[in-house]
């Protein structure tokens, strides 16, 4: 069975940092592409990352409202997917969801018409004062 | 970035009904949209891939549709575990957006 499971999240002060861990489970990580998503309390969804796996250089893309403050990255070894996030603000708090890509092509920095098709359950980060 | 405009945002229906949910892109996305069911507190569940391809064990009361700009989502008979909300998510280039979201509601 599939199973992706986050944890890391909490409370956070404006300004400070966060690491979200989703420990990947029952399918070969390692072949796969992964995202980060979230959802504000009350509001839609929202991509925030992905990353390519080795066999695509293992790069990645963000949200225009997360890039440079926000880092996705890839532990193969132990099928570990995390979001390093920093200069956390208010408006960062959401639940955060992470989910495998199937499917799907790349070419060249371009990866599309993949699907999302196991999340985890979601890890709330709030960030307030 | 690739717009996504679902409609209605809100829709009550009974069950039994026939529900169509619409979602429409700001450019051409070819057949690279895909359909997630959301119930409260939980994960989204993704329902339809590249337009029209049944995910493996969504009931077949699900169907999709579309390509280019146009996509549509149906339920052909409502049942009580259908009341959720719907989003639809193109994948045909980063930012992988999202459309606001349909609220489907018992009447």
């Amino acid at each position: 069975e599939v199973q992706l499971v986050e944890s890391g999240g909490g409370l956070v002060q404006p300004g400070q940092s966060l690491r979200l861990p989703c420990a990947a489970s029952g399918f070969t990580f390692r072949g796969y592409a992964m995202n980060w998503f979230r959802q504000a309390p009350g509001k839609g969804l929202e991509w925030v990352a992905f990353i390519r796996n080795r066999d695509h250089g293992g790069t990645a893309d963000y949200a225009a409202s997360v890039r440079g403050r926000f880092t996705i990255s890839r532990d193969d070894s132990n099928s570990i997917l995390y979001l390093e996030m920093s200069s956390l603000q208010a408006e960062d708090t959401a639940v955060y969801y992470c989910s495998r890509v199937k499917g799907g092509y790349c070419s060249g920095d371009r990866c599309y018409g993949g699907w999302f098709d196991a999340w985890g359950q979601g890890a709330l980060v709030t960030v307030s004062s | 970035d690739i717009q996504m405009t679902q409609s209605p945002s809100s829709l009550s229906a009974s069950v039994g009904d026939r529900v169509t949910i619409a979602c429409r892109a700001g450019q051409s996305i070819s057949n690279y949209l895909n359909w997630y069911q959301q119930k409260p507190g939980k994960a989204p569940k993704l329902l339809i891939y590249t337009a029209s391809n049944l995910e493996s064990g969504v009931p077949s009361r699900f169907s999709g549709s579309g390509s280019g700009t146009d996509f549509t989502l149906t339920i052909s008979s409502l049942q009580p575990e259908d009341f959720a909300a719907y989003y639809c998510q193109q994948s045909y280039n980063a930012p992988f957006t999202f459309g606001q979201g349909t609220r489907l509601d018992i009447k």
